[in-house]
């Protein structure tokens, strides 16, 4: 049973355009979502973050959207650029009753920014 | 700084052998965790050591094994290898909860591939 679901196994946008990539999530108990980036033959490295008491948190080019009652998020990217080509990882974890230690991660979306 | 550290890159093995995998954290972290990413597969949560001692772990059969020494390095092994073994395995640090840190933001070791023959 996949808690944390990324439905598209990729994505290609043009350079300068909008990226958009979507996360599902089935456990109402998560708090806590992150994204992680993963280059090839690297291991994944922290992108942006939101809590569960947000809808919306922003970094620069890189904005996470949280919609509690659907269940999902996003992550939008603007402008791309081609240095964004990587797997992006959709990530929750939750604190409820003591947290866990560890993150669901859903399989990813891979991101190709053409130039 | 240094990062997190895994060794070996690389590791062959063939079907019953065991495989040791090591990481070390980065300096200040005393939490380790493992996971799993098999190909096409996302990350599947292994382990998680905290000071010395096994704090949770995943979904997983008890060859799956590992411990985290005195310096927070870790260790992770896995017995009576399978074919579907063949993953690359990453370890995460992060300060411990305790020192009132959230610790959902991971830094990740770039793995180790483990190839079972």
């Amino acid at each position: 049973d996949q808690q944390v679901k990324q439905n598209s196994p990729s994505l290609s946008v043009q350079e300068g355009r909008i990226s958009i990539l979507n996360c599902d999530y089935t456990n109402s108990m998560f708090d806590y979502f992150l994204w992680y980036k993963k280059y090839p033959a690297e291991g994944p490295t922290f992108l942006i973050s939101i809590s569960s008491i947000k809808d919306k948190n922003e970094d620069g080019r890189f904005t996470v959207f949280l919609n509690k009652s659907a269940k999902h998020l996003s992550l939008h990217i603007v402008p791309s650029q081609p240095g964004d080509s990587a797997v992006y990882f959709c990530a929750a974890s939750f604190h409820y009753g003591g947290s866990q230690g560890n993150l669901i991660f859903g399989k990813g979306t891979k991101l190709s920014v053409k130039p | 700084e240094a990062g997190v550290t895994q060794s070996p890159t690389h590791l062959i093995k063939t079907r019953g052998q065991q495989a040791t995998l090591r990481c070390s954290p980065i300096s200040g972290h005393t939490s380790v965790y493992w996971y799993q990413q098999a190909l096409g597969l996302g990350l599947q949560f292994l382990l998680w050591y905290d000071e010395g001692e096994e704090r949770n772990r995943g979904n997983f059969p008890p060859r799956f094994s590992g411990r985290q020494f005195p310096n927070y390095s870790s260790e992770l092994n896995v017995n009576a290898l399978e074919l579907e073994d063949s993953a690359l395995y990453l370890c995460a640090s992060s300060f411990s909860e305790k020192m009132g840190r959230i610790n959902e933001k991971l830094f990740f070791g770039s793995g180790t591939q483990l190839s079972v023959l």
